[in-house]
């Protein structure tokens, strides 16, 4: 499936480096997501776009920054990240974030380990 | 903030039994329940949803049901077969912020 693509697959990095996640969605949505899935946990949002502007920040720490360049693109900064933030993180993107249709299209997303 | 809650975290079954999975949600104005499926390694994707204007929804194998009085919804699957083994999720969503239950990993044996 190429609907929603993620890079890099996966990602080794210390805890001083900085480094960044790229999604890309060509469905024409105007919604993206970013989500964290940790073991045994429930699938964690993170922050939320709609028409490239952020409408929610789930209490995400700030070592963690979004960036939404336009409704096809969304990246996630990472810098001086903790073991604990070692993942798989999911973008997703929906039609529109108001819209009764919610259904929401997940990359692959990307196996994020930090040492 | 809405909470979702999700039994069993696993399920074994043989194949062409049935599988039952439950979610409880907490929060009364939320109107729209999907379940996705998550295989081994792969991304999750919607299998079936629900709306609250509706009390069940049925397609081919798999169906779902909602309880908006007792806030609980669950997924049905009939005549299981191998390739239905993944991790199942169901979410609660009040304007388009989807809540997820924990997952159920369901396991289906030949």
């Amino acid at each position: 499936e190429t609907g929603v693509t993620q890079t890099p697959r996966h990602l080794v990095m210390g805890m001083t480096n900085k480094k960044s996640l790229k999604c890309e969605q060509h469905l024409g949505h105007n919604a993206m997501y970013w989500y964290k899935q940790s073991a045994k946990k429930p699938l964690e949002l993170m922050f939320v776009y709609n028409f490239k502007e952020q409408t929610e920040n789930n209490s995400v720490p700030s070592r963690f920054s979004p960036e939404c360049p336009n409704s096809s693109h969304l990246f996630l900064h990472l810098h001086t990240l903790q073991p604990e933030d070692s993942a798989l993180y999911l973008c997703a993107s929906s039609q529109d974030r108001t819209a009764r249709d919610v259904e929401q299209y997940f990359g692959p997303g990307t196996r994020l380990t930090v040492t | 903030g809405e909470n979702v809650e999700q039994h069993p975290s696993t399920l074994s079954v043989q194949e062409g039994d049935s599988a039952v999975i439950k979610c409880t949600y907490s929060d009364s104005a939320s109107n729209y329940f999907p379940w996705y499926k998550q295989e081994l390694g792969k991304r999750p994707q919607l299998i079936i949803d629900i709306r609250s204007n509706v009390g069940e929804k049925k397609d081919q194998r798999i169906a779902v049901t909602l309880n908006k009085t007792a806030k609980h919804f669950s997924l049905h699957i009939t005549e299981t077969q191998p390739e239905d083994s993944a991790v199942y999720f169901c979410a609660a969503s009040r304007y388009s912020t989807l809540t997820f239950g924990k997952g159920t990993m369901l396991l289906v044996s030949p």
